[in-house]
């Protein structure tokens, strides 16, 4: 049965910094992995989507890395902003279409 | 090109009534996903429809849940006689074809509150 685990559960940084949000995955039979942004009380906003083929996406600031055979995903924030604290959340797709999701990663950037 | 949409956005019931939680995918989409995500949890999944279809529904509980995706109009969650173990965001996912690499956009979620 797939597993995602988020590290850290929560996470405080001053602004400017760069950080890395950690995802792991307990199969590697995956077709993609999706990090999401969820701000308290919202929605889900699709940040990076990368395929099982890629080794990485990257979009602005954000940079997220794959690496199936570990079962590992990194998602790195370049420069964090007050505007980047949220919950960022880490989710496989398995063969069965549905998306697993970890509990989340909670950033708040201070100013 | 509106997205997902869901409505109501909140939605308080007393325990023992029923709850509809309607979901209106992306234009062109006609794959249906509903996910639930508990306080202080990540989503779970609950169900994957198509139209007129239920594809997979290992994620809904065994009783009280039902969902449905008519030809014509919105897919339906319903939660019948809600307790307050119900109380929750429930998301809403749409993708345009069940290909494993079709991305599923979402919706703003319909948070439940059973008094």
């Amino acid at each position: 049965k797939q597993e995602v685990t988020q590290i850290p559960a929560a996470l405080s940084v001053p602004e400017g910094e760069n950080l890395v949000l950690n995802c792991s995955f307990t199969d590697s039979a995956i077709y993609n992995l999706q990090w999401f942004r969820q701000d308290p009380g919202k929605g889900l906003t699709s940040l990076l989507l990368i395929q099982s083929s890629q080794r990485e996406q990257t979009s602005g600031r954000l940079n997220a890395s794959l690496d199936k055979s570990s079962g590992r995903s990194t998602l790195y924030i370049a420069a964090s902003q007050p505007g980047d604290s949220a919950t960022y959340l880490c989710a496989v797709r398995d063969s069965s279409y549905k998306l697993i999701f970890g509990s989340g990663t909670r950033l708040l950037v201070r100013p | 090109n509106a997205g997902v949409m869901q409505n109501p956005r909140h939605l308080v019931r007393r325990r023992g009534q029923e709850a509809r939680l309607r979901c209106s995918p992306m234009k062109g989409h006609s794959h249906v996903y509903w996910y639930r995500q508990l306080p202080e949890e990540g989503l779970k999944f609950m169900v994957y429809l198509q139209k007129e279809n239920i594809i997979d529904e290992s994620g809904m509980p065994k009783e009280r849940f039902s969902a449905e995706f008519p030809k014509e109009g919105p897919s339906i969650l319903r939660i019948q006689q809600v307790v307050r173990g119900d109380s929750a965001a429930y998301f809403c996912a749409s993708s345009s074809a069940r290909g494993i690499y079709n991305e599923q956009f979402f919706g703003p979620g319909t948070r439940l509150t059973v008094l």
